[in-house]
């Protein structure tokens, strides 16, 4: 049974940037069969798609983070991560990491990391 | 980007009463659609992945049906553990995206 498990720090500076990171143990995040992903929910509002890393390092972003967001893979430490550069107000939320099988939808999920962006 | 648009906002049912619950997509998506199960606090579980097909270990009272813009959830005799907020969710086309979801609260 895959297990994520989201951690980073849960304040950041506007301007700054967002990193989190997302543990997997009971599976690797080098298997071929599956897609890491984050996805996030502002409070008290719906899910937002953010991207996901491939096995060998291949990214997808939302068009609308493009352009600040980075997911990376540490396969020694079975770790994805997430970075969200000049944050706003606006990046306040939940973060989620999740697996999406190849063509499926996200089957398992960790238990989500809270994070404010505030001064 | 493809606008998943989720009706009602709010349930409001007792327990032992059916759920419907519909999703509409702004252009065809096939099946390739899911429904999510969202409870305070948590992380969304999958219900429904392909339209139709239930997840492993959902009940039997959740059932799943439509095709191209259309969908349907249905929770059939709610018991109490379902009441909690529903997502829809596209895989056709990236960006993926969510629908806004509906709440289904005791009456």
């Amino acid at each position: 049974q895959v297990q994520l498990q989201e951690s980073g720090p849960g304040l950041v500076k506007p301007s700054e940037t967002l990193s989190l990171t997302c543990t997997v143990s009971g599976g690797s995040v080098t298997s071929g069969a599956y897609y890491w992903t984050w996805i996030r929910q502002p409070l008290g509002k719906g899910l937002e798609w953010i991207g996901y890393i491939s096995y060998h390092g291949y990214t997808n972003y939302n068009p609308s983070l493009a352009s600040r967001v980075t997911i990376s893979k540490d396969a020694s430490e079975n770790q994805f991560s997430l970075k969200v550069n000049s944050v706003t107000a606006a990046d306040t939320a939940v973060y989620f990491c999740a697996r999406e099988p190849h063509g499926a939808f996200f089957d398992s999920w960790g238990q989500g990391s809270p994070v404010t962006v505030s001064s | 980007e493809i606008v998943l648009t989720q009706s009602p906002a709010t349930l409001s049912l007792s327990p032992g009463e059916r759920a419907t619950l519909s999703c509409r997509a702004s252009q065809g998506v096939s099946n390739w659609l899911g429904w999510y199960q969202q409870k305070p606090g948590q992380a969304p579980r999958l219900l429904i992945y392909d339209a139709s097909n239930r997840a492993a270990g959902i009940p039997a009272r959740f059932s799943g049906s439509g095709s191209g813009t259309d969908f349907t959830l249905t929770i059939n005799s709610l018991e109490s553990e379902d009441f909690a907020v529903y997502y829809c969710q596209q895989r056709i086309n990236w960006p993926f995206t969510f629908g806004g979801g509906t709440k289904v609260e005791i009456k």
